[in-house]
């Protein structure tokens, strides 16, 4: 089944201890990308990556790190992950860019303590 | 830099009744405009997107949306609502030049009554 994944879905934390939320897409899609989801402020691009090796800022990229050595997988870390960090986060990936639809992932839910 | 302003934070209409969920853009054209659909704890879903080939765009589910260059809108319509409309719709932009960066509004949650 193609899909994106993201694990951990829920994560509770406390402030400065380093995470790393997996995401994982099957598609062989080129372009991902990570969002963050707060009400009343929709969702905020932090990264995204337009293929291996490649990736650029979105909107809101401080306090989080990304890396995509594969294809498939496009971790984002959290080095010292602060309350204001606490969010309702979102792995999504497309063919190649925009023009294509993108796919979401399930969510990942992060309360940092 | 691109903006998009989503007019309305909750719209509810009646089941059966026209659906009109308004998003108005930036002054300067975007190459992308997108409406998505999130239910209940779930990600996002694309409804459809405008990439210049034509101003009327249909999208899944019976939705469609018109971009106005003269009004620099892109409203999300549908004839006639259904219970399972009800979600949170979000209209989004791509930044001018390339097609990587994406702007969201902050979404409308649509309530269906019966």
């Amino acid at each position: 089944e193609a899909q994106v994944t993201q694990n951990p879905r829920y994560l509770i934390t406390v402030t400065g201890k380093k995470l790393t939320v997996t995401c994982s897409q099957n598609m062989n899609h080129e372009y991902m990308s990570w969002y963050r989801q707060d009400p009343g402020l929709g969702l905020r691009q932090i990264y995204y990556s337009m293929n291996v090796e490649v990736t650029d800022k979105g909107d809101v990229p401080e306090g989080y790190k990304v890396s995509r050595k594969e294809k498939r997988n496009f971790p984002l870390i959290l080095e010292s992950p602060s309350p204001n960090q606490t969010s309702l986060y979102f792995c999504a990936s497309s063919l190649s860019g925009l023009i294509n639809e993108q796919f979401f992932g399930p969510g990942t839910r992060l309360t940092v303590l | 830099a691109q903006s998009v302003t989503q007019l309305g934070s909750h719209v509810s209409v009646s089941e059966g009744a026209l659906v009109l969920l308004r998003c108005n853009y930036s002054s300067s054209v975007p190459p992308y405009l997108f409406w998505y659909v999130q239910y209940p704890n779930q990600g996002l879903q694309l409804l459809l997107k405008y990439t210049s080939a034509a101003t009327l765009v249909k999208g899944i589910n019976g939705f469609e949306a018109e971009f106005k260059k003269s009004e620099t809108s892109f409203h999300l319509t549908k004839p006639s609502a259904h219970m399972s409309d009800a979600a949170e719709y979000f209209c989004a932009v791509s930044r001018e030049i390339r097609d990587d960066k994406i702007i969201f509004g902050k979404g409308t949650r649509l309530h269906i009554l019966p």
